[in-house]
């Protein structure tokens, strides 16, 4: 299994900063890369596709960016409603697998 | 706008089998190019990808999964299935369905997402 590894696993921060969570592939997965967000009791959100595609209605604030074993993605000017959790997800090989997950929390 | 929803028992016995169903609406189950899958989420933890169908039948497993997993598609009904046999307290997860958007040369990504549905395993 392609086993993803995302850091940090939890961080804190304010309205208004900007926030980038990682995450790394032990051996290259090319683009093929995805971001969900979660919230609370809610189900997974597609933001992000291919690494970099923002998914259709994701504010621009959210951006990814990375090739090959390292990823990120960067929320800029974190807003009230982004304070969840969110997973990477590759698709280079079956089976597909997420990272553990990173938690946004208020700061 | 294609929506899913899953359906079947909150509480199944140890040893038993697990049954659910998603449910598609809005759109074709038969539609080329989307696969749709299970996705399971134990409590409080990451998410597990358990398995897809394509509406042909054909179907992948996670190998971690795949001595008990089967996976099946009506089309007739715009329906998938899970069985998941010889359940343990393990297997207790909130279990969504998703559709599996495939492109040949950026990826397979899943989007929308079933509510999902809670099962316990427990006697």
């Amino acid at each position: 299994d392609f086993q993803m590894t995302q850091s940090p696993s939890s961080l804190s921060a304010s309205v208004g900063d900007t926030v980038t969570i990682t995450c790394r592939a032990r051996q290259s997965i090319s683009s093929y890369l995805n971001w969900y967000q979660q919230k609370p009791g809610k189900v997974p959100k597609l933001l992000i596709y291919a690494a970099s595609s923002l998914q259709s209605g994701v504010p621009s604030r959210f951006s990814g960016s990375g090739s090959g074993t390292d990823f990120t993605l960067t929320i800029s000017s974190l807003q009230p409603e982004d304070f969840s959790t969110y997973y990477c997800q590759q698709s280079y090989s079956t089976p597909y697998t997420f990272g553990q997950g990173t938690k946004v929390e208020i700061k | 706008q294609v929506q899913l929803q899953e359906s079947g028992p909150g509480l199944v016995k140890p040893s038993q089998t697990l049954s659910l169903t998603c449910t598609v609406s809005g759109g074709s189950i038969s539609s080329d190019g989307y696969y749709w899958s299970w996705i399971r989420q134990h409590p409080g933890k990451g998410l597990e990808w358990i398995g897809y169908i394509y509406y042909s039948g054909n179907a992948y497993y996670n190998p971690s999964l795949k001595s008990r997993v089967t996976i099946s598609v009506d089309t007739s009904k715009n329906q998938f299935s899970l069985k998941l046999s010889s359940v343990t307290a393990a297997d207790t997860a909130v279990y969504y369905c998703a559709r599996d958007i495939h492109m040949v040369t950026t990826g397979i990504w899943f989007d929308p997402w079933g509510q999902g549905t809670l099962v316990t395993v427990s006697s």
